[in-house]
């Protein structure tokens, strides 16, 4: 099973961009990598996932590198309601689970 | 549309009780999943279904029940609670994986 290391915790001032980053060494040529966010006790969102390329969407954008063991979360210009639990997620034994960690917590400070 | 909906919010259950979760989606959604998530903790997903009338185990199913008669609803039963289950129960949907799911707010369970 793939398995993904994340930061406990980053601070990011408001408007600048967050970039969070994430290790996944043992992930398999076909297993793509997902991005959620969790604000306080809410529900998680999903913001985006990849496989080789690199993804934008109106939320982030997700920078995989090429050997494809890690992967970095970019929230362009953040605001105070970003702050949230990120998740960095990969499957297990197919694409049809996935592993959540802990996730980093991400502060946004005014 | 209301999305995924979860009921009840909140939930006390004392060691041994059984009760069933509510989870259901407008969305006509393929793909449907229940995680547990403790204090401080990432999600688990504790089943999952691709379709009505077909579910799978996740990584914690002990203890609990699905089934999937239809495409909008994907009820969970806790048999005989215990309380190790005390737990935020998260349910999703998606349209055809778990990418990019869809979650409900949530029911608080604490079992005494």
């Amino acid at each position: 099973d793939a398995k993904t290391t994340q930061p406990t915790s980053m601070d990011c001032a408001e408007g600048r961009a967050a970039n969070l980053p994430c290790n996944h060494s043992t992930i398999s040529g076909n297993e793509y990598v997902y991005w959620y966010r969790q604000i306080h006790s809410q529900g998680p969102q999903y913001i985006i996932h990849g496989l080789k390329n690199n993804e934008t969407n109106e939320m982030a954008s997700l920078i995989i590198t090429e050997d494809r063991k890690s992967s970095t979360l970019i929230l362009p210009h953040a605001t105070l309601r970003d702050t949230a639990v990120y998740y960095c997620i990969a499957p297990r034994r197919s694409n049809y689970q996935l592993i959540w960690g802990a996730g980093t917590k991400l502060i946004i400070k005014p | 549309n209301a999305g995924v909906t979860q009921t009840p919010k909140f939930q006390v259950l004392k060691t041994g009780q059984s009760m069933t979760l509510q989870c259901a989606q407008d969305m006509n959604h393929e793909y449907m999943s229940w995680y547990r998530q403790d204090p401080g903790m990432g999600l688990r997903l504790i089943h999952y279904s691709v379709g009505a009338g077909i579910t799978d185990q996740g990584e914690v199913p002990n203890g609990y029940n699905v089934s999937r008669s239809t495409t909008e609803d994907f009820p969970l039963r806790l048999l005989s609670a215990a309380p190790s289950q005390t737990s935020v129960y998260f349910c999703a949907s998606s349209y055809d994986g778990p990418y990019e799911q869809y979650f409900g707010p949530g029911t608080r369970l604490t079992v005494t």
